[in-house]
């Protein structure tokens, strides 16, 4: 059981937007930013938004973030087949002394 | 250019132990920390902890706590981590990535990963 929830799977067609919800705690997403990882089938996961809603460099502006309270979202537009992935989202827990994981949504472009 | 690079694939009896390497390169090893994150066969993912590859200090996660030793080796740029009194159910692959300051108030995130190192426990 994950101290982040995350819904197992979305999907969606090419071109539509997505969103995948991130819901935790105020000792995690309440009180610290959170990151979005993308983890390609096969690979280490890549760092897809730091602090909330920020893109690291190389990151397409088709992935924004945004957090609210003790949720966060991960928002994907213009869908593409590269995009089919597993996403995890992440925050600094206070009471656990530690990062913490969502169990990560598998998304599926038809 | 900055990557991580880990050790290759292991095969442990129950008991044993494990140590997993991640060499550093295009950085340098003590400006930054170093996380292991490991992931179950499709499952998600877990941390295990952190070590300031500067001082040495460590925070691990508790349910790892007294079998789990994360250390580095500043002459090679190298970090390990030991896991000991392997079971079944670590079974996973095992995942360091550098703990980068993205913001200048420090908010941190896992920006460069290494490819994975596949730890099987087995009898």
């Amino acid at each position: 059981q994950s101290v982040l929830t995350q819904p197992p799977s979305a999907s969606g067609t090419p071109g539509q937007r997505v969103t995948i919800s991130c819901s935790g705690s105020s000792s995690n997403i309440g009180s610290n930013a959170v990151n979005w990882y993308q983890q390609l089938p096969g690979t280490a996961p890549k760092l897809l938004i730091y602090t909330n809603n920020q893109r690291p460099s190389g990151v397409p502006d088709r992935f924004s973030g945004s957090k609210s309270g003790t949720s966060a979202s991960l928002a994907i537009s213009g869908l593409q087949s590269e995009d089919e992935a597993d996403y995890y989202c992440a925050a600094w827990d206070d009471s656990l002394n530690g990062w913490v994981f969502g169990g990560g949504t598998k998304l599926t472009v038809l | 250019q900055v990557q991580l690079v880990q050790s290759g694939a292991e095969v442990k009896k129950p008991g044993a132990s494990v140590k997993v390497s991640c060499k550093a390169s295009g950085y340098t090893l003590t400006s930054y920390g170093i996380s292991w994150v490991r992931q179950a066969p499709g499952q998600g993912l877990e941390w295990m902890g952190w070590i300031s590859a500067y001082n040495g200090n460590t925070n691990y996660a508790q349910k790892l706590q007294g079998r789990v030793t994360m250390t580095t080796d500043t002459s090679t740029s190298t970090a390990y981590m030991e896991l000991r009194s392997l079971r079944s159910d670590d079974t996973a692959v095992y995942y360091c990535a550098r703990e980068y300051p993205m913001t200048v108030v420090g908010h941190h995130a896992f920006d460069i990963w290494g490819q994975g190192t596949m730890v099987t426990v087995s009898s």
